[in-house]
């Protein structure tokens, strides 16, 4: 009964090419986020969405395009893949859009570009 | 722009030691304040929270006070386990902005 989960786990790829991450969550919150977590363990936001309408775009290259297709599920597409995406990336979720909310999160995917 | 800072880790400690890791914010108005732990190879779970000044977020065994006078929000417990070595980060977010605002985490290692 995963809260938030994220496929795939781990991803392995080659400069140039083009993959997406997937994001759901069962808890049946509004709003959906991804954040990227470096090598030295650093996060930052990237995106965020709330029913299914972005809210947050946090200056990343428009390489990445986020997706929302429902609620429950936020998706990350990133072309071009270059070296510096390796990191790993976090999807979230909360009840609603406030500033109190607990954001809860999935397991990450680690993506290493070769 | 708003900030969050902690403590430099790596941080060592043995079991049941008396544990603090210092995190202070820069902001303008009032946030809320999380602490997120970070178990190896996994996401990140909250700990604990506290959405105005004084309040006292607590889990586990964990503390933090929201000190608006000093911007602190440090996570202390009074005897840590082997179980609790993980990442530690303080975060902020603040009303209608939605996304936190991490520190850079704290690396936490209880030896038996």
């Amino acid at each position: 009964d995963t809260a938030v989960s994220q496929t795939p786990k781990y991803l392995v790829t080659q400069m140039g090419n083009d993959k997406s991450i997937k994001c759901e969550q069962n808890l049946g919150h509004d709003t959906m986020y991804w954040y990227k977590q470096d090598s030295k363990k650093f996060l930052k936001i990237m995106f965020s969405y709330n029913n299914k309408e972005l809210i947050i775009n946090e200056t990343v290259p428009n390489r990445f395009s986020p997706k929302s297709p429902d609620k429950a599920h936020l998706n990350l597409h990133i072309n071009s893949l270059e070296l510096g995406d390796s990191a790993v990336y976090f999807c979230a979720s909360s009840q609603k859009i406030s500033g109190g909310e607990t954001q809860y999160f999935g397991p990450g995917t680690r993506l290493l570009v070769l | 722009g708003d900030s969050v800072t902690q403590m430099e880790g790596p941080v060592t400690l043995s079991e049941e030691a008396f544990l603090t890791i210092n995190c202070t914010y820069t902001a303008t108005g009032y946030p809320s304040l999380f602490w997120y732990v970070q178990y190896p190879g996994e996401g990140l779970q909250l700990l604990l929270k506290a959405t105005k000044a004084d309040d006292k977020g607590s889990n586990k065994g964990f503390e933090a006070t929201y000190r608006k006078e000093t911007t602190s929000f440090h996570l202390e417990k009074g005897s840590v386990q082997v179980s609790d070595s993980a990442v530690y980060f303080c975060a902020l977010v603040f009303q209608g902005a939605q996304k936190l605002v991490f520190g850079q985490g704290t690396r936490l290692t209880i030896n038996p």
